[in-house]
């Protein structure tokens, strides 16, 4: 069936470069997404990625797609205390509805 | 800009009670979702809806039902609210086929 999978937790300094990883099951995905839910609210979209590319960058942050592995990454550059927040990687589900993985925490100490 | 409203943030309910949670979309998106967020479990897919009208079960329907008469609005119902339905409830919409856009959520605590 489909599935997606993340680590829960990730906890960088300051100033370092974070990398979330997510791998999913279903391969027709068109679009695969990562989204941000800071505390107490919703989920923001944060940034996707067309099936057929490889990477996409949108100034700090980086995707990277490995279609052979089904394996996404999203990778934020300078992590800043104001990054902390769970991030939700997502494919699409044959109903036309969203597949989330349990999300990863990130912590970014000072 | 893309907005997605929910009728309360935080909503205290008794046992038996029949609850209502409201969502609202103001993108003209055919499609709206349901879903409860638990910590340790992630976003579960309770019910959405394709168009007016239209409904379908997801993972979890058991205990909720829902209703869709215009299209910017998808409302839940807990029939008779139980303490294992305390959580968070987020509503999404979204076009056919593109991303979702999400409301604030609502905390409901079933006492």
């Amino acid at each position: 069936g489909e599935d997606v999978e993340q680590s829960l937790f990730l906890s960088v300094r300051e100033g370092d470069s974070s990398v979330i990883n997510c791998t999913y099951t279903d391969s027709s995905s068109t679009y695969l997404y990562w989204y941000k839910q800071e505390p107490g609210a919703g989920l923001q979209l944060l940034t996707y990625i067309f099936s057929n590319m490889d990477m996409k960058q949108d100034q700090r942050l980086t995707v990277l797609l490995n279609k052979k592995d089904k394996h996404l990454s999203l990778r934020i550059a300078d992590t800043q205390t104001g990054d902390s927040a769970i991030y939700f990687c997502a494919e699409g589900g044959s109903q036309g509805n969203l597949i989330f993985g349990k999300g990863t925490k990130l912590s970014v100490k000072p | 800009d893309v907005k997605v409203t929910q009728s309360s943030r935080y909503l205290v309910k008794r046992t038996g009670e029949k609850v209502f949670l409201e969502c609202v979309q103001d993108m003209d998106h055919e499609n709206m979702f349901w879903y409860r967020q638990d910590p340790g479990l992630g976003l579960r897919l309770i019910y959405f809806s394709y168009d007016v009208k239209m409904k379908e079960k997801g993972d979890i329907p058991e205990g909720y039902s829902v209703s869709r008469e215009k299209k910017e609005r998808f409302s839940l119902i807990l029939e008779s609210a139980s303490t294992n339905q305390t959580s968070m409830y987020l509503c999404a919409s979204s076009a056919q086929g593109y991303e979702q856009y999400f409301g604030p959520g609502t905390r409901l605590t079933v006492t």
